[in-house]
């Protein structure tokens, strides 16, 4: 069965960087792209993001071109999220998702367990 | 970008009631050439992530109950619970995968009244 597992949770202070793993398994890990959406404490979900696997291409929200970057290790089926330059209103859960369709990038499918990343000084 | 809002922000069903839940997108999300809405609907149950339960605006996702119901077209969707349990409490997200960014609405709430 489809699982991505996620790294813990992180504790950084402003100006920092954080970097959250998705380690995938029950599939090709080059066959679909993973989507990064995050959610602030209370609030909605947020989009930031795919990469492809096979490709290593992303296409992420313009808000955070500059410091995020998102990148794959096919050798470990694993996918990684880094934010750069933290700012308190990064606090979130961070969610990786694997795409629901192999053959082109449409909407999350299988979800990761989230990361709870906290920005305080 | 095109943005997505849902209405009500909360409802209040009463058990075996219905419930439905409106998600509009600021331009058409309906691809011409396939006829296909790209809107999807998920729900997030509390400390869970989010679950897929309704893509291509109708189809639902394997193993999801059939009084979930995707409607619409164009830029006007609903989800529709056709008889609501006490498990479908819960915060409902649509979103559309037409374009980037892929736009969330804003969520709405769902309790039993």
């Amino acid at each position: 069965q489809v699982q991505l597992v996620q790294s813990g949770a992180e504790v950084k202070k402003p100006g920092a960087s954080v970097k959250v793993s998705c380690k995938a398994s029950g599939y090709t890990f080059t066959g679909y792209h993973i989507h990064w959406v995050r959610q602030a404490p209370g609030q909605g979900l947020e989009w930031m993001g795919w990469i492809n696997p096979n490709s290593g291409g992303t296409n992420n929200v313009r808000k955070f071109q500059g410091r995020v970057t998102m990148t794959g290790d096919t050798s470990i089926s694993t996918a990684y999220m880094e934010l750069s330059r933290l700012r308190s209103d990064d606090t979130a859960v961070y969610y990786c998702a694997r795409d629901k369709s192999a053959a082109t990038v449409t909407t999350p499918g299988y979800w990761g367990q989230g990361t709870l990343v906290t920005v305080s000084s | 970008d095109i943005v997505m809002t849902q209405s009500p922000d909360s409802l209040a069903v009463s058990l075996g009631e219905r419930a439905t839940i409106n998600c509009k997108s600021s331009q058409t999300i309906l691809y011409s050439l396939n006829s296909k809405n790209y809107l999807a609907w998920f729900q997030q149950k509390p400390g869970q992530p989010p679950k897929l339960l309704i893509y291509w605006a109708s189809m639902r996702e394997s193993g999801v109950p059939d009084r979930f119901t995707g409607s619409g077209s164009g830029t006007d969707f609903t989800l529709t619970i056709s008889s609501l349990q006490a498990e479908d409490v819960a915060v409902y997200y649509c979103q559309q995968y037409y374009t980037t960014p892929r736009a969330f609405g804003q969520g709405t709430k769902v309790e039993i009244k």
